[in-house]
């Protein structure tokens, strides 16, 4: 099966800007995760999607966002860019028949706010 | 609350060494602990885990162990290879049955010297 894949790799903004970021799963898995990965923070999770809904938010702030397709691809947000929102975003994917399953990573997009 | 600490932050050693790295969960924290490596400019990998039902989980060179008195688990490396070197990243999961989210430490930066 293919991986995680995730779209763009790479990514330049400028402040105040949005950008939006994507993360298709494993073929099958229905739960997706996404999360932040900055040398000071480590890695923060974001939220949590199963079957189109969202099931669990972390603490971010609301100009951060996502949502989930019919098909489990999933999209996230981040809307009036600040610098601080440079990061690496990591969507992880998950097959879901328990809750506690193996969360396999995407590449990642690496953004970077100017 | 909902965290995981990870001791120590950097570890250096010779090609051959054993290597372990510790991390103490909070309370509320359930029963499925996750081992992540990430390579430089690499997405993280699931190395290993353990759910709560077991004290040790072994896989070749690897090991870890779960202490759910003390609240903390270790991950242990035996024979270290230079291409052990990476950041490692453990986990807790927090959550219920339906809901839930991975916690990761700060990261272990391993570096094995040949």
């Amino acid at each position: 099966k293919a991986g995680v894949t995730q779209t763009p790799r790479y990514l330049i903004k400028t402040r105040g800007q949005q950008v939006t970021l994507s993360c298709s799963p494993i073929s099958g898995h229905r739960s997706v995760s996404w999360y932040q990965q900055t040398p000071g923070q480590g890695l923060q999770f974001l939220f949590e999607y199963f079957s189109e809904t969202q099931r669990n938010k972390g603490n971010f702030p609301g100009r951060f966002s996502g949502r989930q397709f019919s098909n489990s691809r999933s999209e996230m947000n981040v809307s009036t860019l600040e610098l601080g929102d440079s990061a690496l975003y990591l969507c992880a994917s998950s097959l879901e028949v328990r809750v506690q399953e193996t969360q396999y990573f995407g590449p990642g997009t690496r953004l970077l706010v100017l | 609350g909902e965290n995981v600490e990870q001791h120590p932050s950097t570890l250096s050693v010779q090609e051959g060494d054993s290597a372990v790295i510790k991390c103490t969960y909070s309370d509320s924290a359930s029963n499925y602990f996750p081992w992540y490596k990430q390579e430089l400019g690499k997405r993280p990998q699931l190395i290993i885990d353990i759910r709560s039902n077991v004290g040790e989980k072994k896989d070749q060179r690897i090991a870890v162990t779960l202490n759910k008195t003390a609240k903390h688990f270790s991950l242990h490396i035996t024979e270290t290879q230079p291409e052990d070197s990476a950041v490692y990243f453990c986990a807790a999961f927090y959550g219920s049955s339906n809901t839930g989210k991975l916690i990761f430490g700060q990261g272990t930066t391993l570096q094995v010297k040949p």
